[in-house]
């Protein structure tokens, strides 16, 4: 299972644009990348996956370079609301439905 | 669609002795899996359940155990309660049909507290 790096916390402002990398630099060929969001005392909720170049949906975009050894979630015109723990997992194909959280990245919204 | 549903939502529990909690998934969703949180060490993986068979298991003791019934349900025990299991308990739904899917579905957790 490939291990990932993400900043352990992040600031920003309502309105902004926030960007949170993440470092996989041994994903596997088969190894989808998928965000989660945790709010507190919540269960995590998936927020997007993808395999390679840009994946985008209602809540956030997902950027996957050529190498694919990092990603970022891109979370457009953050409010207060999204303040929360995003991870980071990387994995699937023939693993199991066994996902590997790392300490994931704290978000704080200020207005 | 109703969502992931576990029971009960809050327990608490004194030292040396067992729960069993109690997951429902997502209608028509086959694969079944357990996590557990807490401050220290963060979300952990327990076991997974794909038609009442255990595919997965994370690096638990033995006093954590599973099982899933034949409409997915799925039930976790914890025998000999000790004071480090006190955690919040998420279950994990997913189709899993076929391929091993990484978009999982959780429910609220359960919060058990030993003393």
């Amino acid at each position: 299972l490939a291990k990932t790096t993400q900043p352990i916390s992040m600031d920003s402002y309502e309105g902004q644009e926030v960007n949170i990398t993440c470092s996989h630099n041994n994903i596997a060929t088969n190894d989808y990348i998928t965000w989660y969001q945790q709010f507190p005392s919540q269960g995590p909720r998936f927020i997007i996956q993808g395999y390679k170049t840009k994946v985008t949906n209602e809540v956030a975009s997902l950027f996957i370079p050529a190498d694919r050894k990092s990603s970022t979630l891109s979370l457009p015109r953050v409010s207060l609301s999204d303040t929360a723990v995003y991870y980071c997992l990387v994995g699937g194909g023939n693993q199991g439905g066994k996902l590997i959280f790392g300490q994931g990245t704290e978000l704080s919204v200020k207005p | 669609k109703a969502g992931v549903t576990q029971t009960p939502r809050y327990l608490i529990k004194t030292r040396g002795q067992q729960v069993t909690l109690s997951c429902s998934p997502i209608s028509g969703h086959r694969s079944v899996s357990w996590y557990q949180q807490t401050p220290g060490q963060g979300l952990q993986f327990l076991f997974e359940y794909f038609s009442e068979t255990q595919r997965n298991k994370g690096n638990f003791p033995g006093r954590f155990s599973g099982r899933q019934f034949s409409n997915s349900r799925s039930e976790m025990n914890v025998s000999t309660l000790e004071l480090g299991d006190s955690a919040l308990y998420l279950c994990a739904s997913s189709l899993a049909q076929g391929i091993i899917s990484y978009e999982q579905y959780f429910g609220p957790g359960t919060r058990l507290t030993v003393t």
